[in-house]
């Protein structure tokens, strides 16, 4: 089985300041990763995903993150960030080869203030 | 070209009706997801099937719920003699294979009040 544990709920930052987000996972098998955001009352639209190959991934919005295997690590990170990045930010994961079937973290609330 | 369409968008039942959810997939998908979220938690995965197949329901609780794909038409989420617990939003997301490399595409979600 695997488990996500996502350790901040509620991340505050100012407009154009950089942010991070921490994901870290656990599972007996290898997995792929992914990054979800949820604007308020809205369904989950993807960020990006680590499936193999480079541990630098880039997606959408500006937003990237790094697998960092030796941690169990997938943080999310932005350079600066803009009012309209305010959301709920969900790191997930699935086995390889198993379907696609997805384990979510709890979520972080990233809020940007002025 | 449509996303993933769930309706009712809202659901108000009082405790002992029945509420049925539904979730049109994107055209082409047939790998339908249904995932429950509680408020201040992430999602939960309840049940996957693919075109009238139960793949897995190993999220689904035991009693009053169930789910069902048919060949034609929409998924739907089915809960039988609801209570308060079962107030969530419940989401639906769909695949165009059950490869775990593939995007799932998530509706916006059906939000379920129970009074």
């Amino acid at each position: 089985a695997q488990s996500v544990t996502q350790l901040d709920s509620q991340v505050p930052v100012f407009e154009e300041a950089p942010v991070e987000l921490r994901c870290n996972y656990s599972s007996s098998v290898s997995v792929y990763l992914f990054w979800y955001v949820q604007y308020p009352n809205q369904g989950l639209q993807l960020l990006l995903k680590y499936l193999s190959g480079s541990t630098l991934v880039k997606g959408i919005n500006g937003f990237e993150a790094e697998f960092n295997k030796s941690q169990t690590s997938f943080h999310l990170r932005k350079p600066s960030v803009h009012i309209s990045d305010t959301a709920e930010y969900f790191c997930a994961v699935t086995m390889t080869g198993g379907g696609n079937k997805l384990t979510f973290g709890t979520g972080t609330q990233l809020k940007v203030e002025l | 070209n449509a996303g993933v369409m769930q309706n009712p968008r809202h659901l108000v039942r009082r405790r002992g009706q029945e509420a049925r959810l539904r979730c049109s997939p994107v055209k082409g998908h047939s790998h339908v997801y249904w995932y429950r979220q509680l408020p201040e938690e992430g999602l939960k995965f309840m049940v996957y099937l693919q075109k009238e197949n139960i793949i897995d329901e190993s999220g689904m609780p035991k009693e009053r719920f169930s789910a069902e794909f048919p060949k034609e038409g929409p998924s739907i989420l089915r809960i039988q003699q609801v209570v308060r617990g079962d107030s969530a939003a419940y989401f639906c997301a769909s695949s165009s294979s059950g490869a775990s490399n593939t995007e799932a595409f998530f509706g916006q979600g059906t939000r379920l009040t129970v009074v």
